[in-house]
């Protein structure tokens, strides 16, 4: 099993749509999480991070459930310019070697929002 | 530019040749990641250096892959006897300490391309 899936998608919505993305994680013992956006051929960009109470960002919602270790965003009012690759990141602290960040991502979810 | 900075951006080699890719972090960034991401997959975790001292490197990385970073400011990542499985885009990253915003920024990637 991957330690994070999500839905490759394409998700091919009008623009105005609302368009939600879920992700798993199967490492319970990992500590943050994230949305990061990425473009075609383009490095991955941090979208937002992600909050057990939620937490938004304009028309981006994200929302983390702890208990059945799953992760969503919400866009609504999507623009032409949210076509992009969205994955979802999981990071566990590596407390044992010396605090750093590894970041492990889904395969991503591909929107295209169409006139 | 004070992003993090990869060279070359792109590179095309014959099977079998050795390639070098540098990295250049954000220049109060005491952590550098490599990772790689392969058409249709997220990123994967390859090393992480604290400063000088690399301090984790992932399964991925073969006896024939190696990373430096020897004065714990720009690093290196390079590839022996380059396989057509190799061509991916190989992205650094570079974060600060925790409390110091963390948050981890991605170079442009630099693409491998082996024939």
């Amino acid at each position: 099993r991957k330690e994070v899936e999500q839905d490759p998608g394409p998700f091919n919505v009008p623009e105005g749509a609302t368009v939600a993305f879920n992700c798993t994680y199967s490492n319970s013992a990992s500590q943050s999480f994230f949305w990061y956006r990425q473009d075609c051929r383009k490095e991955p960009k941090l979208l937002m991070s992600v909050y057990s109470s939620g937490n938004e960002d304009g028309r981006f919602t994200a929302q983390l459930n702890r208990a059945s270790q799953y992760i969503s965003l919400l866009i609504r009012d999507s623009k032409l310019s949210d076509s992009a690759t969205y994955l979802c990141v999981v990071n566990m602290l590596r407390i044992l070697t010396g605090g750093g960040n590894k970041l492990t991502f889904g395969t991503g979810t591909q929107l295209k929002v169409e006139l | 530019d004070t992003g993090v900075s990869q060279n070359p951006r792109h590179k095309i080699t014959k099977r079998g040749q050795n390639v070098t890719f540098r990295c250049d972090p954000i220049s109060e960034h005491n952590r550098l990641y490599w990772y790689r991401q392969t058409l249709g997959q997220g990123p994967e975790f390859l090393t992480y250096f604290q400063n000088e001292a690399q301090l984790e490197k992932s399964r991925l990385l073969s006896d024939r892959f190696s990373a430096e970073r020897p004065k714990g400011s720009f690093s290196t990542l390079e590839i022996q006897r380059t396989e057509q499985g190799d061509s991916a885009m190989y992205l650094c990253a570079s974060s600060s300490q925790p409390g110091q915003g963390n948050t981890i920024y991605f170079g442009e990637g630099s693409w491998l391309t082996v024939v």
